[in-house]
């Protein structure tokens, strides 16, 4: 039972270089997220897509781009890393409606310098 | 939008006693679902109990239940017979309708710490 798995667990960037994290789930959901998590401030939502084709805008989306090209998969990508962007990330993936709980990966720690 | 407010940063707790950890939230929608995940140092994020807008009666999983009061746009959590392996981060989550694509969105946490 993989559920939600996220790649890779750790990065460390220097200012301005690019990377893609990977996001993929096994549970046929339909809708896929992107958190982001900083001290004292709870999860923020970066993007989410409710179907493959499709992505959002979340709460803070600023510097990140996202792709949902089969529905399994969620990918957000860092194209010119700042150290702003130091954080946790966080996939998450559901079922709707809105009482299915979201299904959280392990999360990804990037830090950058 | 929706906000959700934890106004607890730290709270601790003695083993076997009970806690409440407070959530309040602001929405104009009327359909909405709200959740407690608990987030150990393993940094997982877990999913304790929710509680759907339209039900009256207050969610309960085994030791932690839920004080769900509508109106005032309150939704705390109640653990009971508090446990060493409770000590984590807590989130309030609210989930609203598929026109905000069900995002959930999340407090600031409660780390709850349990002292033996």
């Amino acid at each position: 039972n993989a559920g939600v798995t996220q790649t890779p667990k750790f990065r460390v960037l220097k200012t301005g270089q690019s990377m893609t994290l990977l996001c993929a789930q096994d549970m046929n959901h339909e809708y896929m997220y992107w958190y982001r998590q900083d001290p004292g401030m709870g999860l923020r939502l970066i993007h989410y897509s409710v179907g493959e084709g499709t992505t959002a805008k979340g709460e803070v989306p600023d510097g990140y781009n996202v792709s949902r090209l089969k529905k399994q998969n969620f990918l957000l990508g860092l194209e010119s890393a700042a150290p702003s962007q130091t954080s946790v990330y966080f996939c998450a993936s559901s079922y709707p409606p809105g009482n299915s709980p979201l299904h959280f990966g392990n999360g990804t720690r990037l830090t950058v310098t | 939008a929706q906000t959700v407010t934890q106004s607890q940063p730290e709270m601790s707790v003695q083993e076997a006693e009970t806690v409440t950890l407070s959530c309040t939230y602001d929405t104009s929608e009327s359909d909405y679902y709200l959740f407690w995940y608990k987030q150990p140092p393993s940094r997982q994020m877990i999913l304790v109990i929710r509680q759907e807008a339209y039900k009256q009666q207050n969610a309960t999983e085994n030791r932690f239940s839920v004080n769900f009061q509508k109106a005032a746009k309150s939704f705390s959590l109640k653990i009971s017979d508090s446990q060493l392996g409770d000590a984590a981060m807590y989130f309030c989550a609210y989930r609203g309708g598929e026109t905000s694509g069900s995002r959930l969105t999340f407090g600031e946490g409660t780390q709850l710490t349990v002292n033996p």
